[in-house]
């Protein structure tokens, strides 16, 4: 079966632009986590998405948002970007998360750079 | 405060020798313990994973990691590496309370194999 599909997998955004990025889990998996990767900070928790709710937030900006569609693919928004969000978003899928299961799969990501 | 160890940045081994990443943790109760695996570019491929049970996990690639839970540890090995598992490797772990699949990863850590 299909793995994560994360599209596109590089964008090049100039500052002060918004940018969205997109993430198909796999089938009938209905939790979506959002990670940012940089080599700096490591791999930091945006966000996660249950049935086209958000379940949990990590600490960023309220630049950075987030939805789910009844489908469960789930998108990713960064408005007002700044170089500092350069870095690979990385979606994980999961088949409910939480106590139930919490095995997450990764997509390859998305390679943003803010120039 | 709760966090996740990787106390090693960087490890260089020669193929065919074996291979020990450490991992620690800090938690008031045991989580879902996880190892994942990320080569250039790309996402994170899940090794192994610790939910319950047989302290002694076996995983994908000739990989095991093995949870002590007086060290709150969950050090990962393989017997004799080979020149394709130079990547880098990550632990995560994932809270038993609350409902959400959010994975708290360490800084990771960078194998390098020697021919």
């Amino acid at each position: 079966k299909a793995g994560v599909t994360q599209t596109p997998r590089y964008l090049i955004k100039t500052r002060g632009q918004q940018v969205t990025l997109s993430c198909s889990p796999i089938s009938g998996h209905r939790s979506v986590s959002w990670y940012q990767q940089t080599p700096g900070q490591g791999l930091q928790f945006l966000f996660e998405y249950f049935s086209e709710t958000q379940r949990n937030k990590g600490n960023f900006p309220g630049r950075f948002s987030g939805r789910q569609f009844s489908n469960s693919r789930s998108e990713m928004n960064v408005s007002t970007l700044e170089l500092g969000d350069s870095a690979l978003y990385l979606c994980a899928s999961s088949l409910a998360g939480g106590q139930l299961n919490t095995e997450a799969f990764f997509g390859q990501g998305t390679r943003l750079t803010v120039v | 405060a709760q966090s996740v160890t990787q106390p090693d940045i960087h490890i260089t081994v020669s193929e065919g020798a074996s291979l020990e990443l450490r991992c620690n943790y800090s938690y008031g109760a045991t989580p879902y313990l996880f190892w994942y695996v990320q080569s250039p570019g790309q996402g994170l491929q899940l090794l192994l994973k610790y939910f319950s049970g047989d302290t002694l996990v076996q995983g994908i690639k000739g990989f095991e990691a093995e949870f002590k839970r007086s060290q709150s540890s969950f050090n990962l090995r393989k017997p004799s590496v080979h020149w394709s598992d130079a990547a880098e490797y990550f632990c995560a772990v994932a809270l038993r309370s609350g409902n959400t699949g959010k994975l708290i990863f360490g800084q990771g850590t960078t194998l390098q194999v020697k021919p």
